[in-house]
């Protein structure tokens, strides 16, 4: 386990549903991430938090909300999602944020029906 | 905005040939140039990185090369095997700076 962890691994939700993936890291890090992996596209940076604060938001439609209650926890809360809101979400986390090696958690598949 | 461009996007070779991988940021503040690995249905992970100070780095089979004045940087794996078939994703960030820009991947397929 690469201190990353990641629930649910697979999520299947309507577009009127609420839901939200969880990450959480045991490395002692301060900064962690939301990315977005979708077939053919560059892995899509979607918000950061460093020390607890928000530091990015990659211009990301509100239906996605994120949360960071301390350093080693991250939330995405997801409500009225689209279609085209399917892909992989994986959560990552550094040292700090900026020139750092990211550990990245196995992702979240998410289905949007 | 900053982006990492990418090629090729997919590479076949033969085991035991070369491959190389090329990557172009636009970001002149860049200084920390990762590379990771993401096999089939798992997370991406760091093979290697190079820091803008340096103009080369090799780790056995593995090696990168970072040209500043260009602007673009390179994995190339030699000998390679059929384990090395995944997908390589080239990244740039810098100090003082939030953002890891990752480039759009290069599907490797190496036929044994």
């Amino acid at each position: 386990e690469t201190g990353v962890t990641q629930t649910p691994r697979h999520l299947v939700m309507g577009m009127t549903n609420k839901k939200s993936l969880k990450c959480e890291q045991h490395l002692g890090h301060n900064a962690m991430y939301w990315y977005k992996q979708s077939a053919k596209k560059p892995l899509e940076l979607m918000f950061v938090y460093n020390f607890k604060e928000q530091t990015e938001n990659n211009s990301v439609p509100s239906r996605f909300s994120p949360e960071c209650p301390n350093s080693s926890h991250l939330f995405l809360h997801l409500h009225t999602l689209q279609p085209e809101d399917s892909a992989l979400y994986l959560c990552a986390s550094s040292q700090e944020a900026g020139a750092n090696v990211l550990t990245f958690g196995a992702g979240s598949r998410l289905t949007v029906l | 905005g900053e982006n990492v461009e990418q090629h090729p996007s997919t590479l076949s070779v033969q085991e035991g040939d070369s491959a190389v991988i090329k990557c172009t940021y636009s970001d002149s503040a860049s200084n920390y140039f990762p590379w990771y690995k993401q096999e089939l249905g798992k997370r991406p992970q760091l093979i290697i990185d190079i820091r803008s100070n340096v103009g080369e780095k090799k780790d056995q089979r593995i090696a990168v090369t970072l040209n500043k004045t260009a602007k673009h940087f390179s994995l190339h794996i030699t000998e390679t095997q059929p384990e090395d078939s995944a997908v390589y994703f080239c990244a740039a960030s810098r100090d003082g700076g939030f953002k890891t820009i990752f480039g759009a991947g290069t599907r490797l397929f190496v036929k044994a």
